[in-house]
């Protein structure tokens, strides 16, 4: 029963190139959220999507960053033309739609993301 | 917005010892607090979930309890290990209308051997 799926677990980007960061939930899970973590701070949550929606996207910034949860296939987190400022661990986690209003997540082991 | 404090320093403690951790928030009281466990390198894991009418819960060596007149969490580890070394995260929803989980920074814990 494999768990919250990330990839890649390691992306190296030049200032203003794009990143794509990919999550695949855990099987049956229909709810996926993006946390970032800067070093030395906590889990920022960034936006919740549920399949072809975004429900939540309230810490997302508000330039750059998108992100989809298709039909068919992972969610996807791109980051376009990145800045320093941007290299972060970037965590996903899934929940199944019955517990959502426990929130209790399970995380994949995130994508760490340095721009140079 | 919900303000939530851990504890920024780190915990040390020998091992076979109790380990208590703290989360305090700020605003109101929320319908759960969640504890994980996160692993240099890691994801976090799910620990333990904690409701708003409920004032404590055990998990084998692992007890949470819950005191919303304090508007604190206190995670307790009993006959704690080397392997228990790690950081530990308080969650709690981000506002009234939200049931997303919003993290502390964390509390480091290292057991002595």
């Amino acid at each position: 029963n494999a768990g919250v799926m990330q990839n890649p677990r390691h992306l190296v980007r030049r200032r203003g190139q794009e990143a794509r960061l990919r999550c695949s939930p855990m099987k049956g899970h229909s709810h996926v959220y993006w946390y970032r973590q800067l070093p030395e701070e906590g889990l920022k949550f960034m936006v919740y999507l549920q399949k072809e929606n975004i429900i939540d996207e309230s810490g997302m910034p508000k330039e750059r960053f998108s992100a989809e949860f298709p039909k068919e296939g992972p969610s996807i987190l791109r980051i376009q033309q990145v800045v320093r400022g941007d290299s972060a661990a970037y965590f996903c986690a899934s929940s199944l739609s019955g517990q959502a209003n426990t929130g209790e997540l399970f995380f994949g082991e995130g994508s760490r993301l340095t721009v140079l | 917005s919900q303000k939530i404090e851990q504890n920024s320093e780190a915990l040390n403690i020998q091992e076979g010892k109790t380990a208590t951790l703290t989360c305090n928030y700020t605003n109101y009281s929320p319908a759960y607090l969640q504890w994980y466990r996160q692993d240099p390198g890691r994801g976090p894991v799910f620990l333990l979930l904690i409701r708003e009418n409920e004032k404590e819960k055990r998990k084998e060596r692992l007890k949470v309890t819950f005191d919303t007149t304090l508007k604190q969490s206190l995670f307790h580890i009993t006959a704690s290990q080397p392997a228990d070394s790690a950081t530990y995260l308080c969650a709690l929803p981000a506002s009234g209308g939200s049931y997303i989980p919003t993290f502390g920074r964390g509390t480091s814990l290292i057991v002595h051997p």
